[in-house]
């Protein structure tokens, strides 16, 4: 069964502004890889951004960037000057296996 | 570059029909997935292989069959189509597991009804 929450279904920013997604996860692995995946309306899944457990510096992507804490399981990404094309749902991928998906957050940006 | 290309793009179903959802990647992957995503909901994995010959349940198996008797081939198989049934459909590749941290790339989807 999935382990892994996106507490948020919706959230809204304001262009250029800074937004942050929540994802939690339950693990017993030591080491293992996070995925920030992003759906525009065309349907398509992009990556967005990866995180290696066992690295202590937080991934970052030009304006996308994560805050990685691995003790409390919690893998949030944080989006910065936030862009019309930002629009989209994201979806976090716990570490399992397989690849396995989070409910979603779907992002509106405000112009 | 190809990559994953799935078949048909959109289809209508009649309840109880059957129908085979065309899946293949240029690519060399050895995982393959197939997804469903209802409107508005997340994407639930359906069957995945990690090679040929050689495929698995997911979370959402039901009314659902999968095949892989190549590398680059993973169709999904809809038997006695039902409304519960309609949804898009993503097929996806990746060389290995999440696990690894490589990179999954997914299909364009296939839209079904079933009426």
């Amino acid at each position: 069964a999935q382990t892994v929450t996106q507490s948020q279904p919706e959230m809204s920013v304001q262009e250029a502004e800074t937004v942050t997604l929540s994802c939690t996860y339950d693990t017993s692995e030591s080491d293992y890889y996070l995925f920030w995946y992003k759906q525009p309306p065309s349907r398509q899944m992009i990556l967005v951004i990866r995180q290696e457990a066992y690295k202590q510096q937080n991934a970052t992507e030009n304006r996308f960037s994560v805050n990685f804490q691995k003790a409390a399981k919690s893998f949030s990404l944080k989006i910065s000057d936030s862009q019309l094309g930002d629009a989209a749902m994201y979806f976090c991928a716990p570490p399992r296996y397989q690849f396995y998906f989070g409910t979603g957050t779907s992002l509106t940006v405000i112009p | 570059n190809a990559g994953v290309t799935q078949t048909p793009k959109f289809r209508i179903l009649k309840i109880g029909q059957s129908m085979t959802l065309q899946c293949t990647q240029d690519m060399n992957h050895n995982y393959m997935y197939w997804y469903r995503q209802d409107p508005g909901m997340g994407l639930k994995l359906i069957y995945y292989s990690v090679g040929a010959g050689i495929t698995d349940k997911g979370e959402v198996p039901n009314g659902y069959n999968v095949s892989r008797s190549t590398t680059e081939d993973f169709p999904l198989r809809l038997e006695l189509a039902a409304p519960s049934q309609t949804s898009v459909y993503f097929c996806a590749s990746s060389y290995d597991g999440a696990y690894s941290g490589n990179t999954i790339y997914f299909g364009e989807g296939s839209w079904l009804t079933v009426v």
